[in-house]
């Protein structure tokens, strides 16, 4: 099946710096989501993005699908975006949304 | 309602024990999907309906799993003669019309079998 893999697993930073984070998939897909987890476990849509570009407001997410990647970037970050970032695809020959391994950020003041 | 709710938050059971996981989506929404997260893993598709049919239950993991959604609204989880590799965060998420479209996700169930 298709495997989604995320990067960094890990992302530690101060309050103010911008981050891209980056998700790779093996196979093409007809969609891709990317959700934020909080730290209390509610999972957020951030965006529908099967290609092109997106913003909203400090997020910004790009899908190169003929690439088979996806960035979202974060700028001026804020404690409140510590959390899990996943994205998840949906592959052409299934009607499953599969989420990758996510990356961990936390944002310290 | 305003989102998808989910009864109950937190659910402690005793293996063997039945449980049934209740879904409420976000009004008007057709489409209807379960995953399960275990800690520190992404969550894990279990079942998807459009209205009132299981579209794809492709991803429940054995026979004790079964779900329903019979008047293609509230949807419950059952879980028969659970286990302790059971315990998870059970999530429910709305999407309208069409399949996986942009999801929206409930606070989840917390399943934790002794």
């Amino acid at each position: 099946g298709i495997q989604v893999e995320q990067s960094p697993p890990d992302l530690i930073l101060q309050e103010g710096a911008n981050s891209t984070l980056r998700c790779n998939f093996s196979d093409s897909v007809n969609n891709l989501q990317w959700f934020h987890q909080n730290p209390w476990g509610q999972l957020i849509n951030l965006f529908y993005i099967p290609s092109g570009t997106k913003q909203n407001g400090r997020l910004s997410a790009t899908t190169v699908a003929t690439e088979r990647y996806s960035l979202l970037y974060i700028s001026s970050s804020q404690t409140t975006d510590s959390g899990v970032y996943f994205c998840a695809v949906e592959p052409r020959d299934t009607d499953k949304l599969i989420f990758g391994t996510g990356t961990r950020l936390q944002v310290f003041p | 309602g305003a989102g998808v709710s989910q009864t109950p938050s937190n659910k402690v059971t005793e293996k063997g024990k039945y449980v049934e996981l209740r879904c409420d989506p976000i009004s008007g929404h057709t489409a209807l999907y379960w995953y399960r997260q275990s800690l520190g893993q992404g969550p894990e598709f279990l079942i998807y309906f459009q209205g009132t049919g299981a579209a794809d239950d492709s991803g429940l993991p054995n026979d004790r799993f079964f779900a329903v959604r019979p008047e293609g609204s509230v949807s419950t989880l059952k879980i028969q003669r659970t286990e302790r590799g059971d315990s998870a965060v059970y999530l429910c998420a709305s999407s309208q019309n069409r399949a996986f479209g942009e999801l929206f996700f409930g606070e989840g169930s917390r399943l934790t079998v002794l």
